[in-house]
């Protein structure tokens, strides 16, 4: 079975600072694909950046990075200059296996990332 | 591009009682998820259709809950009888059913806050 871990409940971070948000994840399969998301109090779910198990660069998407360690099989998200408006839910997600017509997301616990002016 | 649509935004309801969510997805994606999102919880996959065919609802308390796409478009997520447990937000996603593998990125709903008294 698939799982998510997300450790930290809750993250503080000053504005302009970078901030590194934790995930950890199993599962057996060779082929896989990891998310993350973002979710605003408004509640809707944005998608930030993925990476391809087969990948073999860390995925970047502007100030979004994931440090995808597979050995360790961790894909913590950084996020650089943070921004107020980058407070919000984060979480983590994965599909695997990836050539299957089963196509749903498992997601972790998520983190609340909290922004200081 | 109009994004994923749901009604109604909120609901509440007493249990026992019956409650219908619709969902829109984006135009050309074949594959749409419903999830449910408890407080402090991320997203559990409750029902994936492909086109109007159901591909996963193993997590899916079928004794209560119903969902269909009988067109391969729009959706219906229906419980009956809630309890208090059902208590969530339903969040509906899409995505486009690409021949090759790739990232199968979902877009989300704003989602259903339900609650039930």
């Amino acid at each position: 079975a698939q799982k998510i871990t997300q450790t930290q409940p809750g993250m503080f971070v000053q504005e302009k600072e970078a901030v590194t948000l934790d995930c950890t994840y199993d599962t057996s399969d060779q082929s896989y694909g990891l998310f993350w998301y973002k979710q605003p109090s408004s509640g809707e779910m944005i998608f930030l950046i993925y990476q391809g198990s087969y990948d073999e660069q860390n995925a970047t998407e502007g100030r979004y990075s994931l440090n995808f360690q597979k050995a360790r099989k961790s894909a913590n998200l950084v996020i650089s200059a943070s921004q107020l408006g980058d407070s919000a839910m984060y979480f983590c997600a994965m599909r695997s296996p990836l050539d299957t017509g089963r196509r749903a997301l498992t997601f972790g616990s998520g983190t609340r990332l909290q922004v200081q002016p | 591009e109009a994004g994923v649509a749901q009604s109604p935004r909120y609901k509440i309801i007493e249990k026992r009682q019956s409650v219908a969510f619709w969902c829109n997805p984006i135009s050309g994606h074949a594959t749409l998820y419903w999830y449910q999102q408890i407080l402090g919880q991320g997203p559990k996959l409750l029902i994936q259709f492909q086109n109007n065919g159901v591909v996963d609802d193993s997590q899916l308390p079928k004794d209560r809950f119903s969902a269909e796409r009988l067109k391969g478009v729009d959706s219906t997520l229906k419980i009956q009888p809630a309890k208090l447990e059902d208590s969530a937000v339903y969040l509906c996603a899409s995505s486009y059913f690409p021949l090759l593998v790739g990232t199968y990125e979902q877009y989300f709903g704003p989602g259903t806050r339900l609650t039930v008294t």
